[in-house]
């Protein structure tokens, strides 16, 4: 099955500076790459996600890049602010409705 | 995402107990998935299910089963509890789209 690696598993960044968090995936059949923000004690909820025929794609101060030679795939997040501060996962797919395989989360902190 | 409900939120068990979380949606979705999340391992998905007939196992089935009582249904059940099942459990959907939609989440402990 896919085995998806996420790295690194805890970042801290200055508030206003940039954020990146990296995953690879290891099934070349994966198509479909989500990243998902779970905030303390809350659900994960979906904040970008990317397909296998788009290589970058950005919504405000998030963007995910996907390079499928390489196999890897990365969330970037820009000016960051304190309510950034959140565990974020990535997850690969393929096929509609097939299972997610998500990597092991990345705990972010903003300081103020 | 009120949508999507699990019941209860939060349990505390013992060892050998029969415990079943539930999870209902109306979002109309026919895909639903159970998964568990432990600190340090991300989300593993326990079962998924694309239709009331259609079950499928994931990658940590081991010790649990599930059922599709109807679309908008789908329960776990932990037939002896043990205490490495402590953990957090969501239910999620999925519709036509690709985007899952997660539960709250419930919080179980097993002594």
């Amino acid at each position: 099955g896919e085995n998806v690696e996420q790295h690194p598993s805890t970042l801290s960044v200055q508030e206003g500076d940039s954020a990146v968090i990296k995953c690879t995936y290891s099934d070349s059949a994966s198509n479909y790459f989500p990243w998902y923000k779970q905030e303390l004690g809350k659900r994960p909820q979906l904040i970008i996600d990317i397909r296998s025929n788009v290589g970058e794609k950005k919504d405000q101060r998030i963007a995910v890049t996907l390079n499928k030679t390489a196999k890897h795939f990365s969330l970037h997040i820009t000016e960051t602010q304190p309510e950034d501060s959140a565990v974020y996962f990535c997850a690969a797919s393929w096929g509609h409705g097939n299972q997610f395989y998500f990597g092991t989360g990345t705990s972010l902190t903003v300081i103020p | 995402d009120a949508d999507v409900t699990q019941t209860p939120r939060n349990r505390i068990t013992k060892t050998g107990k029969r415990i079943m979380l539930e999870c209902s949606q109306t979002k109309g979705h026919d895909r639903m998935y159970w998964y568990r999340q432990d600190p340090g391992l991300g989300l593993r998905l326990i079962y998924y299910s694309f239709d009331v007939k259609d079950i499928n196992k994931g990658e940590i089935s081991d010790g649990y089963s599930v059922s599709r009582q109807a679309q908008a249904k789908f329960s776990l059940s932990l037939e002896s509890a043990i205490p490495n099942q402590t953990a957090l459990y969501f239910c999620a959907t999925r519709g036509t789209e690709d985007t899952q939609y997660f539960g709250p989440g419930t919080r179980l402990t097993v002594l």
